[in-house]
């Protein structure tokens, strides 16, 4: 079983949409939790960290349930810039990340 | 403050031969990561280090070896590559987060790398 487990997609919205991507992840042990962004044949890049009272950042809104260890992105009013690849990852103790294979998202005109 | 810059951003090896990846950061991390991704699949961790002179093995370390012999680099080596090693690989660092848990990883553009 993955570690991290994510929707590949790929989600096709028009702009304005609002959009929910799910992560779910096997170790309840798990400590840290973040969503990254990743453009086309780019490196991965923090989008926001994951808390456990729920976090919003704008647009975005992430929310973790550590007892169904879950954990969801939530992309209000899409934009065309928000097209890429959103990565779920989750880390153990201080020196161990794992990666969902990561969702697709295509905002389009 | 150029953050993680990794050497070269693209290369081209023949079964066998070795290459090293250079990993450099001005951001005074403790801690710095290899990962490797592959098409339809997450990163994966290679090799990781906590601090100079340290490093231990990630998911998928066979086929690699690494240093850290100061602070600001890590070194990836390929010392017989395999058409399997065809891979972008990614280098990143972080601090050394408080309570035991990792802060924000900061990642490297790349390096492209087919093994023929």
């Amino acid at each position: 079983r993955k570690e991290v487990e994510q929707d590949p997609g790929p989600f096709n919205v028009p702009e304005g949409a609002t959009v929910a991507f799910n992560c779910t992840y096997s170790n309840s042990a798990s400590q840290s939790f973040f969503w990254y962004r990743q453009d086309c044949r780019k490196e991965p890049k923090l989008l926001m960290s994951v808390y456990s009272s729920g976090n919003e950042d704008g647009r975005f809104t992430a929310q973790l349930n550590r007892a169904s260890q879950y954990i969801s992105l939530l992309i209000r009013d899409s934009k065309l810039s928000d097209s890429a690849t959103y990565l779920c990852v989750v880390g153990h103790n201080f020196n161990k990340f794992y990666f969902g294979s990561g969702t697709k998202l295509n905002v389009k005109p | 403050n150029a953050g993680v810059t990794q050497t070269p951003k693209f290369r081209v090896l023949k079964t066998g031969q070795s290459m090293t990846l250079l990993c450099a950061q001005d951001m005074n991390h403790e801690y710095m990561y290899w990962y490797r991704q592959d098409p339809g699949m997450g990163l994966r961790l290679i090799h990781y280090s906590v601090g100079e002179g340290t490093t231990a093995k990630g998911e998928v370390p066979d086929g690699y070896n690494v240093s850290r012999l100061k602070k600001q680099n890590f070194l990836l080596g390929l010392e017989s590559a395999a058409p399997s090693q065809t891979s972008v690989y990614f280098c990143a660092s972080s601090y050394s987060g408080t309570s035991g848990s990792a802060d924000t990883q900061y990642f490297g553009p790349g390096t492209r790398l087919t093994v023929l």
